[in-house]
This record gives structure tokens, sequence and C-alpha cells, in this order.
């Protein structure tokens, strides 16, 4: 049974550019949620997709997008990157039904220049 | 913000039962207390939650106080492969809570 897979693994952009990163949950679940996670910190929520829709946001701005699909798996999309934005993306996926624990991918390390 | 404290660091010797220690005086009495651990350029993993009751697995043990204000999380027999940061973590039920992570404590695993 494949985890929670997130591609690329590593990904170097340049200021002002747009990125897309990827998600496939865990298989059964239908609930993603995507973390940003600075050096030397804990990771910190950015918002969830079900059934496609986008359910909560942490305080992130505009910039930062997503999108499920109806496989479950889901994008995230950052505009006008800075360098700020550098940090490891982390994927993690829950059944909406029942208090089941979240599974993590290994994330995707972005790093800004 | 986390609704968690917990220490910085610890360490202890391979082998050995580790103590991780965790404050949450503010609970509510629908959340509950996760713990994840996460070893270096690693998604963070699951270990154990609880509401009210000590919790068993097979990774650890999870012992809540009573009043609930605070929680324990013993790994019995410390390996060197449990050198990770550990978050204790307060959620309320249901898959669509979010994980609200603070800076986890730092487990140092000695040879």
């Amino acid at each position: 049974d494949a985890g929670v897979t997130q591609s690329p693994t590593h990904l170097i952009k340049t200021r002002g550019q747009q990125v897309t990163l990827r998600c496939s949950p865990k298989s059964g679940h239908d609930t993603v949620s995507w973390y940003q996670q600075a050096l030397g910190q804990g990771p910190q929520f950015i918002f969830q997709y079900y059934e496609e829709e986008e359910r909560q946001r942490g305080n992130f701005p505009d910039r930062f997008s997503g999108h499920q699909f109806p496989n479950y798996s889901s994008e995230l999309n950052v505009n006008a990157l800075l360098l700020g934005d550098s940090a490891l993306y982390l994927c993690a996926s829950t059944k909406n039904r029942g208090n089941t624990e979240a599974f993590f991918g290994q994330g995707t390390r972005l790093t800004v220049v | 913000d986390a609704k968690t404290t917990q220490p910085p660091s610890m360490d202890c010797a391979e082998g050995r039962a580790a103590n991780l220690p965790c404050n949450h005086s503010t609970i509510s009495g629908n959340e509950y207390v996760y713990w994840y651990r996460q070893i270096h350029s690693q998604g963070p993993q699951y270990i154990i939650h609880g509401l009210k009751n000590n919790e068993t697995n097979e990774m650890a043990s999870l012992i809540i106080t009573e009043d609930r204000k605070s929680s324990t999380l013993i790994l019995p027999h410390a390996t060197l492969r449990d050198t990770a940061v550990y978050y204790c973590i307060v959620r309320a039920t249901g898959a669509n809570s979010k994980l609200t992570f603070g800076k986890g404590i730092t487990l140092s695993v000695r040879p």
C-alpha cells in the first residue's frame, strides 16, 4: 500500500516565478492538507481540500492556491515566489469519516533564489 | 498558535525509557492529545493519540493526567533511530481539524 507521495522531491525556482507541487494521498483517503515548514520550525497549516473544494485555510496569502482532483490527488500552487517561500512543503492525507490520524508525505524542498 | 508547550530538547541513553513531557493547560473537553515525530528530512509520522485514558501501541505509551492539563509520551526502550523532533498537538475531533504544530522537543538518543 503506497503511502502519501509527493513530487518533485526538490525544486529550485527564481524569485517571481510560479511553482506547482503535487500530492497523491494514501489509498482510501479523501482529504488532503498542505503544510509549510521553514527551517527549524514546526509545520504550518496552509489549507485543506475535501470533495474538490478548499474547506479550511490557514494564515497564508492568496498567492498560495490549491486544487483537488476527482481521484483525490491535489496540487499546491504558489505565485510570485518570494525568498521567504523557501521551505519544505508537506502534504498530509486523512479519511473524512472517523477520527483517523494524518499520514504525511516526504515533502517537497523548495528553494527560491 | 500551538496550545502546547514542550521543553526544547532532551536526551536519553539507548535502551532506556524516554519520557517526553507536554503541557496543554487550556485543552478543551473535545480535544485529543496527538503525538507525531519527525526524523530529519522526512515527513512527520503519527505515533499515538488519546482523549483522557492512557493509551499504548507498538510504538509508545501515552499517559494523560487526570485533569488533562499535561501528558507524557513514553518510548519504553529508546534506540538510536528514535532520535527525532517530537511534536505534542492538541486537536479537535474530526478528520477535518487541522494540526497545529509548535516547535516540538528534540530527542537525542545517545549510544
